[in-house]
């Protein structure tokens, strides 16, 4: 298996801009989470889903953030309009919903920075 | 809020010196207990997961303990090799549902040759 897929790697765009992140969960998988990773405040959980289906997005900063999952195999993060403070690394992660421990396995993060 | 705190934030350790660090969580509704190694311009991977009280788990120089009635998991490296920098986090898992993991914000641990 290819393991969580993220895309782009980085980008970069101007302040105002929408902002599309984009996550392939590895195949099985029916858990998928979000993750923001910042200097001041580390790796925070934004939100996650249990087969396609949001089940806490209490860590989504504001409204101009927004998740989606159309499917088992995809899931987008949306930023519109974007903010400097925005600019993190953003990371998913999936996991096997029936395994109760929740191991979860990474992405290679987004590197995002709005100018 | 869950507050999962790591200490030191980050510590500089001889090559073939032994060390260890901690993570401290909430005592209550404790579920599992994760430790992620992270090292730089990669993504998090799993070390170990802990679920019992008094468990300790062992990968290679790698060691970690669980205390989950007074809250804290130690995570031990021997022997340190330049390899081993890295960033560890743990992480907290409560309940028995498939909730999200609460992240601490790490040990940046430094092996200098």
């Amino acid at each position: 298996d290819a393991g969580v897929i993220q895309s782009p790697r980085h980008e970069v765009t101007e302040m105002g801009q929408e902002v599309t992140l984009r996550c392939k969960p590895i195949s099985g998988h029916n858990s998928l989470f979000w993750y923001r990773q910042t200097m001041m405040r580390g790796l925070e959980l934004l939100i996650y889903f249990n087969n396609n289906v949001p089940i806490d997005d209490s860590g989504m900063p504001e409204d101009r953030f927004s998740a989606k999952m159309p499917n088992a195999s995809f899931s987008t993060l949306k930023i519109q309009p974007s903010e400097p403070r925005d600019s993190a690394v953003y990371f998913c992660a999936s996991s096997r919903l029936a395994e109760s421990y929740n191991e979860q396995f990474f992405g290679p993060g987004t590197r995002l920075t709005v100018l | 809020i869950l507050n999962v705190e790591q200490s030191p934030q980050s510590l500089h350790v001889q090559e073939g010196d032994s060390t260890n660090f901690t993570c401290s969580f909430p005592s209550s509704n404790f579920y599992a207990l994760h430790w992620y190694r992270w090292e730089t311009a990669k993504s998090p991977e799993a070390l170990f997961v802990m679920t019992l009280n008094g468990d300790e788990k062992k990968k290679g120089r790698i060691s970690a303990t669980l205390n989950t009635k007074e809250g804290y998991s130690y995570l031990y490296i021997k022997g340190s090799q330049p390899e081993d920098s890295a960033t560890y986090l743990c992480a907290f898992k409560k309940g028995g549902g498939a909730d999200g993991l609460t992240f601490g914000k790490g040990t940046h641990l430094i092996i200098q040759p």
